[in-house]
């Protein structure tokens, strides 16, 4: 059965520093998500991705925050200097387009710890 | 403005029990209301969704929405220790491709064999 994989599961990095979290969508899929959930809290949007641009987003994605689909499978979320507050699971979703209601399928998520 | 409210818990129950897992929302927009099932250390999984209001049912569970008091509830009959996880009720404001979800904080459910 097609499934959303993320690489890597679990991200250690330094307060400030760069990271790069990728996402391979379900392949026949046209929409593309990330979410985020800190421990403890609610799972929350972060911006949405459609014809290889952003669609929607939230207030928490800001400039630090960016999308791309650097080919035909990837999709990755770079934040551009970590903060403490940064940490927290982050889960890339997909979904299709059809007729109806359109489930989108999350990946297992990548743990970001930043230090 | 708290989009969707939904009680923690934890929740704990014997086997073969009937559980109960409720949530309200806030915006009369919202058209769509999901169930998501989260194990440990995995991503949201998709159970039921239900549109507008009314019951549906699959199995062992039963999703219920009353949209004049913006109420969901899932109802899990005859609970087995395989539905320990998290509950989160989730709704989407539309159906375009791509309207966010928007989550509840997800009640953990253990069931006890």
């Amino acid at each position: 059965e097609p499934e959303v994989t993320q690489t890597p599961s679990h991200q250690v990095t330094q307060m400030g520093q760069e990271v790069i979290l990728r996402c391979v969508p379900i392949s026949n899929h046209l929409y593309f998500y990330w979410y985020r959930q800190i421990l403890g809290q609610k799972v929350e949007f972060l911006v949405s991705f459609y014809n290889n641009e952003i669609s929607e987003k939230s207030e928490i994605f800001d400039d630090q925050f960016s999308v791309e689909r650097p080919d035909g499978s990837n999709f990755t979320l770079k934040i551009r200097s970590t903060k403490l507050e940064d940490s927290a699971m982050y889960f890339c979703a997909s979904s299709g387009v059809t007729g109806g209601f359109n489930e989108q399928f999350f990946g297992p998520g990548t743990r970001l710890t930043v230090l | 403005q708290k989009e969707v409210e939904q009680d923690p818990g934890p929740l704990s129950v014997p086997e073969g029990a009937i559980v109960s897992l409720n949530c309200t929302y806030s915006n009369s927009a919202f058209q769509y209301f999901m169930w998501y099932r989260q194990y440990s250390r995995k991503g949201p999984e998709l159970l039921m969704y239900t549109y507008s209001s009314g019951n549906k049912e699959d199995g062992r569970f039963t999703a219920q929405v009353d949209k004049s008091s913006k109420y969901i509830s899932l109802f899990i009959r005859d609970s087995q220790p395989s539905d320990s996880a998290t509950y989160l009720c989730a709704v989407l404001g539309g159906n375009s491709g791509n309207t966010p979800l928007v989550f509840g904080k997800g009640t953990r459910l253990s069931v006890i064999a």
